[in-house]
C-alpha cells in the first residue's frame, strides 16, 4: 500500500542532544511537509518542500532544519532540543499545494525531551 | 490575522447525531477540509468543500457557507469509534492551510 512512514514513532532525548526524525513516502507526491503538534493544539507548519524547493515558515526557529535528499525521503533535524520542543511531529505529503489537494499524514513521531 | 474557531469539546450519545461547527476568517478562500484525528494518531482526511452547500459521504456530511465563513461537520448514527478530534482547515489565497485546534468529540454509550 502506498503510504507515508515516519521513524521513529517515539523518540526520547536529553535537553540539547540533537535528534533526527525521518519520513518516507511511496506516493510519489511532489510536496512534503513537517508539522509540529502539541496536545489539543492545531498542527503548526514548520516547513515544506515542493520538489527540491524548500519553504521555511517565518516563525520556525533556526533550531529546526530539514533535508530532502530525494523525492521519497525527508528529514527533520532538531539541533538542540529544548523542553518546549516536546511534541508530536507529523510528516505529510500532497501531490500539489493548491485546491483540493489532500494531505496524507504519517503516523507521527512523538518526541520527549528530558 | 487568520483564525479558525471550533468548540473545544463536545459530548454525544452512541447512535445519535452531532454537528461540529467551524467559523473562519482567512485571507481569501480556496477550500475547506475536515480531518479526523484519533488520540496519538495522525489526522486522516474526511471531506473537502469549495462551493456552498452540503457534501455527503456515508454517515458524514460537511456543509459550507462562504458568505458566512462557516462550515459544519455532521456525524450521523454515532459509533464509539467516532470518538476523536475533528480538525477544520482552510486553504487561503496563498494556498496555505490554516488549521483549527480541533474539536474533541466524546461518545457515550
Amino acid at each position: 500500500d502506498a503510504m507515508v512512514i515516519q521513524n521513529p514513532r517515539y523518540q526520547v532525548t536529553q535537553f540539547g542532544k540533537p535528534v533526527t526524525l525521518s519520513c518516507s513516502q511511496t506516493l510519489n507526491h511532489n510536496v512534503m511537509y513537517w508539522y509540529q503538534q502539541k496536545s489539543s493544539q492545531a498542527p503548526k507548519l514548520l516547513f515544506h518542500y515542493y520538489d527540491k524547493d524548500f519553504n521555511n515558515e517565518a516563525d520556525t526557529p533556526d533550531n529546526f532544519q530539514s533535508r530532502r535528499p530525494n523525492t521519497s525521503f525527508c528529514f527533520l533535524d532538531i539541533r538542540s532540543p529544548g523542553l518546549g520542543d516536546a511534541a508530536m511531529y507529523l510528516c505529510a505529503t500532497s501531490i500539489d499545494i493548491s485546491g483540493a489537494n489532500v494531505l496524507t499524514f504519517g503516523a507521527g513521531s512523538r518526541l520527549t525531551v528530558l | 490575522g487568520q483564525n479558525i474557531d471550533q468548540p473545544t469539546e463536545m459530548t454525544a450519545t452512541e447512535g445519535a447525531i452531532v454537528q461540529i461547527n467551524c467559523t473562519y476568517q482567512t485571507s481569501g478562500f480556496n477550500g475547506l477540509f475536515w480531518y479526523q484525528q484519533h488520540a496519538g494518531e495522525a489526522p486522516t482526511f474526511l471531506s473537502y468543500n469549495v462551493l456552498d452547500g452540503l457534501e455527503e459521504k456515508g454517515r458524514f456530511s460537511s456543509f459550507l457557507s462562504r458568505s458566512k465563513g462557516y462550515s459544519y461537520l455532521l456525524l450521523k448514527e454515532l459509533q464509539m469509534k467516532d470518538s476523536a478530534s475533528y480538525l477544520c482547515a482552510v486553504r487561503d489565497s496563498n494556498y496555505q492551510l490554516i488549521w483549527g485546534a480541533g474539536t474533541k468529540l466524546i461518545i457515550k454509550p
